[in-house]
C-alpha cells in the first residue's frame, strides 16, 4: 500500500510570487485535506477536497485555492505570496465513506517565503 | 466553535516509564472522534490512536491507550513503557461527523513535545 506523498521537499519562494504543492493520495483514499502548519504551531485546516470538487475551506483567503485530479491527487496553489505563508503545509488523505475514515498525512512541504 | 487544549507545552519522562499527555475539547456535537498524531522531528505526521466518541470502552494500541472521560470533555494519552523513539511532538486532534456521515477537518491542539531520556 503506497502512502501519501508530497513534493517538492523543501521550497523557497519570494513575497509576491505564486507556489504550487502537490499531493498523491494512499490508494484507496478519495479525499485529500491540506493544512497548514507555522513553526511551534498545531497544524490549521485549509482546505478539503472529495470529487474533485471543495469541500469546505478554513479561515483562509482565496489566493489559498486547490484542485483535485480524478486519480484523486491534489495541488495546492498559493498566489501572491506573504512572509507569513513560510510553513510546513501537510496533505492528508482519507476514505470518505469508509467506517474509519481517518486522514493519514504526507511528509509535508516545507515552504520558505523571503 | 471547537476548539482543543493541550495545557503541557513540553514532558520528559526516562525510558521503560509510563507518562501521561492530557488534552481537553469543547464541543456541542454528540457524534465526534478524537485523535492522537505523534509528529518526530522528521515531521510526518503519523496516527497514534483513535477514539470514536460512541465508544464508552478506552481505545488501545500496543503501548499506547487513552482515557477518554466524555462527560469531562478530557482525552489523555498514557504511553506505557516509554522507548526513545517515541520523542516527538503530540497532537490531539478532533473531527466531527457532518450530516453525510464522514469526518471533515482536523482541529488539533498546540501539541506537547515529549522527550524520552535514556
Amino acid at each position: 500500500e503506497t502512502g501519501v506523498t508530497q513534493s517538492p521537499t523543501h521550497l523557497i519562494k519570494t513575497r509576491g510570487q505564486q507556489v504550487t504543492l502537490r499531493c498523491s493520495s494512499q490508494s484507496g483514499h478519495n479525499t485529500v485535506s491540506w493544512y497548514q502548519q507555522a513553526l511551534g504551531q498545531g497544524p490549521q485546516f485549509i482546505f478539503q477536497y472529495y470529487r474533485e470538487e471543495e469541500n469546505g475551506r478554513g479561515n483562509f483567503p482565496p489566493r489559498f485555492s486547490g484542485l483535485q485530479f480524478p486519480n484523486y491527487s491534489s495541488e495546492l496553489n498559493v498566489n501572491a505570496l506573504e512572509l507569513d505563508d513560510s510553513a510546513l503545509y501537510l496533505c492528508a488523505s482519507s476514505s470518505r465513506g469508509s467506517s474509519t475514515d481517518t486522514q493519514y498525512f504526507g511528509p509535508g512541504t516545507r515552504l520558505t517565503v523571503l | 466553535a471547537q476548539t482543543v487544549t493541550q495545557s503541557q507545552p513540553e514532558m520528559s519522562v526516562q525510558e521503560a516509564e509510563t507518562v501521561t499527555l492530557s488534552c481537553t475539547y469543547d464541543t456541542s456535537e454528540s457524534n465526534y472522534y478524537l485523535f492522537w498524531y505523534k509528529q518526530p522531528p522528521s515531521r510526518q505526521m503519523i496516527l497514534v490512536i483513535r477514539q470514536e466518541a460512541y465508544k464508552q470502552q478506552n481505545a488501545t494500541e500496543n503501548r499506547f491507550s487513552v482515557n477518554f472521560q466524555k462527560a469531562a470533555k478530557s482525552f489523555s494519552l498514557k504511553i506505557s513503557d516509554s522507548q526513545l523513539g517515541d520523542t516527538a511532538m503530540y497532537f490531539c486532534a478532533f473531527t466531527q461527523r457532518n450530516s453525510g456521515g464522514s469526518n471533515y477537518k482536523l482541529t488539533f491542539g498546540k501539541g506537547t513535545l515529549l522527550t524520552v531520556n535514556p
